[in-house]
């Protein structure tokens, strides 16, 4: 089935420094999703991407579109500890509405 | 209050029981999904909902069973036939013509 590879798996780092995961997949997705969820906890939606090479902000966070509609990066910067957590991204898949998840990037943040 | 509620938080289960996790939502979203998540894995579809009275089944929906009598409502029965059923669960709903879902607050479920 179709799958997204998200990158690192895991990340451990210092409070203050700057933080990059991406998503690539073998096909075509016209919408790019990339969600937080922190432990215990259901995802919340951190940016949505509609267009190719679309480049969005929230805060400190950047996420991009990629223009070949194959890929996404989110860049958290100048991080702080509540940034823990895990991090997905995921595509639209059809017209039912179904999600298409990575496998989440795991973010620890020393103080 | 508007949201997504999952109920309860946590769940014990003896094997060969079924159980039935709740989801309700007040956000008048038509669409509503279930999820599973297991340690260090994405989230895998069960079942999903468009509309009243209509599901379909989703990437590992054996074992499981739903239905959708409301708009607000989408339960989730765990059934014995789950050979696997310990996981954390995961409901979201969308609105009609929107591409984001949006998360309830899950529910552990443990099985001895």
């Amino acid at each position: 089935g179709q799958q997204l590879n998200q990158s690192p798996q895991s990340m451990f780092i210092q409070e203050g420094e700057d933080v990059s995961m991406n998503c690539t997949s073998s096909s075509i997705f016209n919408t790019w999703l990339w969600y937080k969820q922190d432990p215990g906890e259901g995802p919340v939606l951190l940016i949505a991407l509609y267009k190719a090479g679309e480049l969005t902000s929230n805060g400190r966070l950047t996420a991009q579109f990629g223009i070949t509609r194959k890929d996404s990066f989110l860049n958290i910067s100048a991080s702080i500890p509540s940034d823990v957590g895990i991090y997905f991204c995921a595509v639209l898949s059809g017209n039912t509405g179904k999600l298409i998840f990575g496998q989440g990037t795991t973010l620890q943040v020393k103080p | 209050d508007g949201g997504i509620t999952q109920s309860p938080k946590y769940l014990f289960r003896k094997e060969g029981q079924n159980v039935t996790l709740s989801c309700e939502q007040n956000l008048n979203h038509d669409a509503m999904y279930w999820y599973r998540q297991d340690p260090g894995q994405g989230l895998r579809l069960i079942y999903y909902s468009q509309i009243v009275n209509d599901f379909q089944k989703g990437d590992i929906a054996e074992g499981y069973s739903v239905s959708r009598e409301k708009k607000e409502s989408f339960p989730l029965t765990v059934t014995s036939a789950q050979k696997n059923p310990t996981a954390f669960y995961l409901c979201a709903t969308r609105r009609s013509g929107g591409d984001e879902q949006y998360f309830g607050p899950g529910t552990r479920l443990t099985v001895t």
